[in-house]
């Protein structure tokens, strides 16, 4: 297995561009949520989903879009990047609890961007 | 809601010496209980977890942490640091919203580990 994969590892935009991090994963999980990471702040989430055709909002979500058609993709948009969105950003996948008692999150590698 | 705080931006130990990262958190019920570890330039790696029986774990790379209810607390230890443990290290509670049976992890804000030599 791949586990979690996140495209691409580092990404340049200028103000006002648009793009999509990408995030994959192989262990058929339902759970799959994108965080962002900055100094001081640890992990913040900023949206999730339950499931395919199922996403909902986290503690940061304004500026960002996400979309799940299927189990294995969960991408991330950008809608007109900020210097405020410079930050790196983490997706995971977890076990729907119930399924398994241990619904520890597996992590991406991140995608580091930096906006101009 | 449940939440997480690691009161400790910044330990610094020396190699050989003991460790003890503390983590206190605030939920309803008995929570899932986790501490991973980021390396620098890394994504987290689960060290270890909880959910319920025996209130001490052990987990990967000599680490362990005790649950303790009555605290609300669930500390990450290791007995003798490497200057390879050097690392962010984030407590992190999981519990399901009752209300519609989503899974919403939330994280500590980290500890930054110095091991000197």
């Amino acid at each position: 297995n791949a586990g979690v994969t996140q495209t691409p590892k580092f990404q340049v935009l200028k103000t006002g561009q648009s793009m999509t991090l990408q995030c994959a994963q192989d262990m058929n999980h339902e759970y799959m949520s994108w965080y962002r990471q900055d100094p001081g702040m640890g992990l913040r989430l900023i949206h999730y989903s339950v499931g395919a055709g199922i996403t909902d909002q986290g503690e940061v979500p304004n500026g960002y879009n996400v979309s799940r058609s299927t189990t294995e993709d969960f991408p991330l948009r950008l809608l007109s990047a900020a210097p405020s969105q410079t930050s790196v950003y983490f997706c995971a996948s977890s076990y729907r609890p119930g399924e398994v008692s241990y619904n520890e999150q597996f992590f991406g590698p991140g995608t580091r961007l930096t906006v101009l | 809601a449940q939440s997480v705080t690691q009161p400790d931006i910044h330990i610094t130990v020396s190699e050989g010496a003991s460790l003890e990262l503390r983590c206190n958190y605030s939920y309803g019920a008995t929570p899932y209980l986790f501490w991973y570890v980021q390396s620098p330039g890394q994504g987290l790696q689960l060290l270890l977890k909880y959910f319920s029986g025996d209130t001490l774990v052990q987990g990967i790379k000599g680490f362990e942490a005790e649950f303790k209810r009555s605290q609300s607390s669930f500390n990450l230890r290791k007995p003798s640091v490497h200057w390879s443990d050097a690392a962010e290290y984030f407590c992190a509670v999981g519990a399901v919203n009752p209300s519609g049976g989503s899974y919403i992890p939330t994280f500590g804000r980290g500890t930054s580990l110095i091991v000197h030599p």
